[in-house]
């Protein structure tokens, strides 16, 4: 299986403020980058797809100016959430995947608690 | 967004029984994938199924691509405590299982003691 990491693990922050969560892949490198949103008791909601070096492509209801993903190297991406509001208090987990391969695998998720 | 339809929503069983847990689709997938979740972490995949009508094993897990496409099982035999946690079916379009995914409403295993 891959190896991938998500720092930070958990997060509280205040209203109004920004948060930076990333994602590598240590073992593979990523031609492009799923990031999921998962509310709690519920299942994984896709937010947006991105390939290395190109514009993020957003999820039906996911705000781009609000989420912002750079995905400017083959093992890494990060998610930002800005102005982040309580609402968008979740776990977000990335899931990093190389063309051709097989099946996706999953970063340990972030946990974002807005106050 | 789209989400699959698994059934049941939670299992209470006790250690060493067999569970059934089945995930339904309107459309057709050309992948599914069978994954587990621990509280506070990603999801781990269990089975992968590339192929209608595909049945694959994986120790005490065995899972089933329906033949229409637009379903599949997961069983687990001999249930031990480790197995407790929620299981999420998901699908593709891609052969591979390499694009993104629709993940199922999930099922909520525990075990009683």
């Amino acid at each position: 299986g891959a190896v991938v990491s998500q720092h930070p693990s958990w997060v509280i922050c205040k209203s109004g403020t920004s948060v930076k969560i990333e994602c590598r892949s240590l073992d593979f490198q990523a031609t492009t980058m799923f990031w999921y949103r998962q509310f709690p008791k519920q299942s994984l909601m896709l937010m947006a797809t991105s390939n290395e070096g190109s514009k993020a492509t957003y999820e039906q209801g996911v705000e781009k100016d609000k989420f912002l993903i750079n995905h400017a190297s083959l093992t890494l991406s990060t998610l930002t959430v800005t102005s982040a509001h309580p609402e968008d208090s979740s776990f977000y987990i990335c899931s990093p995947q190389v063309t051709g391969r097989e099946t996706q695998y999953f970063g340990p998720g972030t946990r974002l608690l807005v106050l | 967004g789209q989400q699959l339809n698994q059934s049941p929503q939670s299992m209470f069983i006790q250690e060493g029984e067999d569970v059934s847990m089945n995930c339904t689709s309107s459309s057709i997938f050309n992948t599914w994938l069978w994954y587990k979740q621990d509280p506070g972490e990603g999801p781990v995949l269990l089975i992968a199924l590339y192929k209608a009508g595909e049945l694959t094993s994986n120790g005490r897990l065995t899972a089933q691509f329906g033949i229409t496409r637009k379903d599949s099982f997961l069983n687990i035999s001999a249930s031990i405590p480790s197995d407790v946690g929620i299981y999420f079916c998901a699908g593709t379009l891609s052969n591979f299982g390499n694009e993104k995914l629709t993940f199922g409403t999930g099922t909520r295993l525990t075990i009683i003691p």
